[in-house]
Protein backbone atom coordinates (compact mmCIF):
# COMPACT_ATOMS: atom_id res chain seq x y z
CA UNK A 1 0.00 0.00 0.00
CA UNK A 2 0.48 3.66 0.02
CA UNK A 3 3.22 4.79 2.28
CA UNK A 4 3.28 8.62 0.92
CA UNK A 5 -0.31 9.96 0.65
CA UNK A 6 -1.23 13.30 -1.24
CA UNK A 7 -4.01 15.20 -1.44
CA UNK A 8 -5.94 16.78 -3.37
CA UNK A 9 -5.18 14.66 -6.47
CA UNK A 10 -6.52 16.89 -9.05
CA UNK A 11 -7.54 20.57 -8.49
CA UNK A 12 -8.86 23.13 -11.03
CA UNK A 13 -8.84 26.90 -9.84
CA UNK A 14 -9.62 30.10 -11.41
CA UNK A 15 -6.56 32.25 -11.90
CA UNK A 16 -5.33 34.32 -8.79
CA UNK A 17 -6.29 31.40 -6.29
CA UNK A 18 -4.07 29.99 -4.00
CA UNK A 19 -4.28 26.50 -3.44
CA UNK A 20 -2.51 23.60 -0.82
CA UNK A 21 -1.28 20.54 -1.51
CA UNK A 22 -0.77 18.14 1.18
CA UNK A 23 1.79 15.61 1.62
CA UNK A 24 1.60 13.17 4.27
CA UNK A 25 4.08 10.00 5.50
CA UNK A 26 2.15 6.98 6.46
CA UNK A 27 3.06 4.69 9.29
CA UNK A 28 6.88 6.58 9.27
CA UNK A 29 8.05 9.78 10.63
CA UNK A 30 9.86 12.21 8.07
CA UNK A 31 12.00 14.88 9.00
CA UNK A 32 12.33 15.54 5.41
CA UNK A 33 10.40 15.76 2.53
CA UNK A 34 10.57 16.72 -1.04
CA UNK A 35 8.81 18.60 -3.42
CA UNK A 36 9.10 18.23 -7.35
CA UNK A 37 7.17 19.93 -10.54
CA UNK A 38 6.52 17.96 -13.31
CA UNK A 39 5.38 19.55 -16.49
CA UNK A 40 4.29 17.39 -19.51
CA UNK A 41 6.68 14.97 -21.59
CA UNK A 42 9.44 16.33 -19.18
CA UNK A 43 10.98 14.84 -15.89
CA UNK A 44 10.73 15.59 -12.48
CA UNK A 45 12.10 18.93 -11.20
CA UNK A 46 12.79 19.27 -7.89
CA UNK A 47 11.77 22.48 -6.06
CA UNK A 48 12.76 22.72 -2.60
CA UNK A 49 13.51 20.51 0.49
CA UNK A 50 10.80 20.67 3.65
CA UNK A 51 12.27 20.16 7.06
CA UNK A 52 10.76 19.60 9.92
CA UNK A 53 10.20 22.42 12.54
CA UNK A 54 12.49 24.63 9.76
CA UNK A 55 12.74 26.45 6.74
CA UNK A 56 12.52 24.87 3.89
CA UNK A 57 15.40 24.96 1.02
CA UNK A 58 14.23 25.90 -2.18
CA UNK A 59 16.00 25.16 -5.33
CA UNK A 60 17.88 28.29 -7.45
CA UNK A 61 14.95 29.75 -9.56
CA UNK A 62 12.39 28.33 -7.42
CA UNK A 63 10.43 31.45 -5.85
CA UNK A 64 10.28 30.97 -1.84
CA UNK A 65 7.18 33.49 -1.83
CA UNK A 66 5.08 31.55 -4.30
CA UNK A 67 5.61 28.12 -3.43
CA UNK A 68 5.32 28.24 0.59
CA UNK A 69 5.91 25.16 2.30
CA UNK A 70 5.21 24.22 5.70
CA UNK A 71 5.95 20.98 7.51
CA UNK A 72 4.74 21.21 10.86
CA UNK A 73 4.35 18.20 12.27
CA UNK A 74 6.58 14.78 11.23
CA UNK A 75 4.10 13.39 9.06
CA UNK A 76 2.78 16.33 7.24
CA UNK A 77 3.97 18.54 4.55
CA UNK A 78 1.97 21.19 2.75
CA UNK A 79 2.91 22.90 -0.40
CA UNK A 80 0.39 26.41 -1.05
CA UNK A 81 0.85 27.64 -4.26
CA UNK A 82 0.11 31.29 -3.73
CA UNK A 83 -2.14 33.46 -6.19
CA UNK A 84 -1.89 30.69 -8.99
CA UNK A 85 -1.26 31.50 -12.65
CA UNK A 86 -2.19 29.10 -15.49
CA UNK A 87 1.77 29.00 -15.90
CA UNK A 88 1.91 27.27 -12.41
CA UNK A 89 -0.39 24.28 -13.80
CA UNK A 90 1.37 21.06 -13.45
CA UNK A 91 1.79 17.72 -11.82
CA UNK A 92 3.38 18.41 -8.45
CA UNK A 93 4.78 15.36 -6.40
CA UNK A 94 5.80 15.11 -3.16
CA UNK A 95 8.51 12.17 -1.46
CA UNK A 96 9.99 10.95 1.93
CA UNK A 97 12.66 8.02 2.72
CA UNK A 98 12.46 7.23 -1.07
CA UNK A 99 8.56 6.86 -1.16
CA UNK A 100 6.84 9.20 -3.98
CA UNK A 101 3.04 10.23 -3.49
CA UNK A 102 0.86 9.87 -6.22
CA UNK A 103 0.92 13.41 -7.23
CA UNK A 104 -1.73 16.27 -7.40
CA UNK A 105 -2.47 17.69 -11.39
CA UNK A 106 -2.69 21.29 -10.77
CA UNK A 107 -5.14 23.07 -13.51
CA UNK A 108 -5.40 27.20 -13.19
CA UNK A 109 -7.81 28.48 -15.77
CA UNK B 1 21.69 18.28 -10.45
CA UNK B 2 21.34 14.48 -11.91
CA UNK B 3 24.24 13.10 -12.33
CA UNK B 4 23.23 10.32 -14.82
CA UNK B 5 22.54 9.53 -18.58
CA UNK B 6 20.61 7.05 -19.99
CA UNK B 7 19.03 6.34 -23.77
CA UNK B 8 15.72 8.70 -24.20
CA UNK B 9 13.69 5.73 -25.67
CA UNK B 10 14.21 2.11 -25.80
CA UNK B 11 11.49 -1.00 -27.27
CA UNK B 12 11.28 -4.24 -26.01
CA UNK B 13 9.37 -7.15 -26.91
CA UNK B 14 6.70 -8.77 -24.61
CA UNK B 15 8.29 -11.63 -22.38
CA UNK B 16 11.73 -10.74 -23.47
CA UNK B 17 14.19 -8.85 -21.25
CA UNK B 18 14.30 -5.50 -21.40
CA UNK B 19 18.40 -4.19 -19.81
CA UNK B 20 18.45 -0.65 -19.17
CA UNK B 21 21.54 1.10 -18.92
CA UNK B 22 22.76 4.23 -17.40
CA UNK B 23 25.79 6.14 -17.15
CA UNK B 24 27.07 7.35 -14.35
CA UNK B 25 30.89 8.48 -14.16
CA UNK B 26 31.11 10.69 -11.38
CA UNK B 27 29.34 8.83 -8.80
CA UNK B 28 30.98 9.43 -5.21
CA UNK B 29 31.76 6.44 -3.09
CA UNK B 30 28.81 6.94 -1.16
CA UNK B 31 26.10 7.24 -3.40
CA UNK B 32 23.68 4.44 -4.23
CA UNK B 33 21.87 3.80 -7.81
CA UNK B 34 18.32 3.90 -7.62
CA UNK B 35 15.68 2.98 -10.11
CA UNK B 36 12.29 4.24 -10.33
CA UNK B 37 9.50 3.86 -13.13
CA UNK B 38 7.42 6.20 -13.63
CA UNK B 39 3.84 5.04 -15.43
CA UNK B 40 2.13 8.32 -16.90
CA UNK B 41 -0.08 10.55 -14.57
CA UNK B 42 1.43 8.76 -11.32
CA UNK B 43 4.33 9.13 -9.09
CA UNK B 44 7.72 7.39 -9.50
CA UNK B 45 7.79 3.74 -8.60
CA UNK B 46 10.69 2.44 -6.55
CA UNK B 47 12.28 -0.92 -8.14
CA UNK B 48 15.63 -1.77 -6.88
CA UNK B 49 18.65 0.06 -5.52
CA UNK B 50 22.54 -1.00 -4.85
CA UNK B 51 25.90 0.39 -3.90
CA UNK B 52 28.57 -2.18 -5.59
CA UNK B 53 27.07 -5.16 -5.57
CA UNK B 54 24.03 -6.95 -7.96
CA UNK B 55 20.93 -6.95 -6.82
CA UNK B 56 17.43 -8.92 -7.43
CA UNK B 57 14.48 -8.53 -6.32
CA UNK B 58 10.74 -9.77 -7.12
CA UNK B 59 10.34 -6.66 -9.80
CA UNK B 60 13.87 -6.44 -11.31
CA UNK B 61 17.90 -6.59 -11.08
CA UNK B 62 20.24 -4.21 -10.65
CA UNK B 63 23.83 -5.02 -12.12
CA UNK B 64 26.26 -2.60 -11.35
CA UNK B 65 30.08 -2.28 -13.30
CA UNK B 66 32.58 -2.89 -11.04
CA UNK B 67 34.17 0.54 -11.09
CA UNK B 68 30.52 2.06 -10.65
CA UNK B 69 30.56 4.03 -13.27
CA UNK B 70 27.60 2.76 -15.01
CA UNK B 71 24.83 -0.11 -14.51
CA UNK B 72 22.07 -1.73 -16.25
CA UNK B 73 18.38 -2.84 -14.80
CA UNK B 74 17.56 -5.89 -16.08
CA UNK B 75 13.79 -6.80 -16.14
CA UNK B 76 13.70 -10.57 -16.73
CA UNK B 77 10.33 -11.25 -18.94
CA UNK B 78 8.92 -7.60 -19.90
CA UNK B 79 5.02 -7.39 -19.85
CA UNK B 80 2.99 -4.64 -21.39
CA UNK B 81 2.32 -3.26 -17.78
CA UNK B 82 6.09 -2.48 -17.90
CA UNK B 83 5.61 0.26 -20.31
CA UNK B 84 6.86 3.57 -18.77
CA UNK B 85 9.41 5.76 -17.91
CA UNK B 86 12.87 4.33 -16.26
CA UNK B 87 14.75 7.19 -13.82
CA UNK B 88 18.29 6.08 -12.87
CA UNK B 89 18.97 8.36 -10.24
CA UNK B 90 22.59 8.17 -8.05
CA UNK B 91 22.21 9.80 -4.17
CA UNK B 92 23.25 8.54 -1.01
CA UNK B 93 20.75 6.89 1.26
CA UNK B 94 17.26 8.23 1.22
CA UNK B 95 17.15 8.02 5.06
CA UNK B 96 19.86 10.85 5.24
CA UNK B 97 17.57 13.66 3.68
CA UNK B 98 19.70 13.56 0.45
CA UNK B 99 17.79 14.97 -2.30
CA UNK B 100 17.03 12.79 -5.64
CA UNK B 101 17.83 14.90 -8.70
CA UNK B 102 16.09 13.07 -11.61
CA UNK B 103 17.69 13.05 -15.37
CA UNK B 104 15.88 12.21 -17.90
CA UNK B 105 15.11 9.03 -18.09
CA UNK B 106 14.11 6.17 -20.45
CA UNK B 107 10.92 5.67 -22.28
CA UNK B 108 10.77 1.92 -22.49
CA UNK B 109 7.79 0.49 -24.80
CA UNK B 110 7.08 -3.34 -24.21
CA UNK B 111 5.59 -3.95 -27.74
CA UNK B 112 3.06 -7.29 -27.77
Amino acid sequence: GAVVSQHPSRVICKSGTSVKIECRSLDFQATTMFWYRQFPKQSLMLMATSNEGSKATYEQGVEKDKFLINHASLTLSTLTVTSAHPEDSSFYICSADGHFGDGTRLSIL
Amino acid sequence: DAKTTQPPSMDCAEGRAANLPCNHSTISGNEYVYWYRQIHSQGPQYIIHGLKNNETNEMASLIITEDRKSSTLILPHATLRDTAVYYCIVSQLWNTGNQFYFGTGTSLTVIP
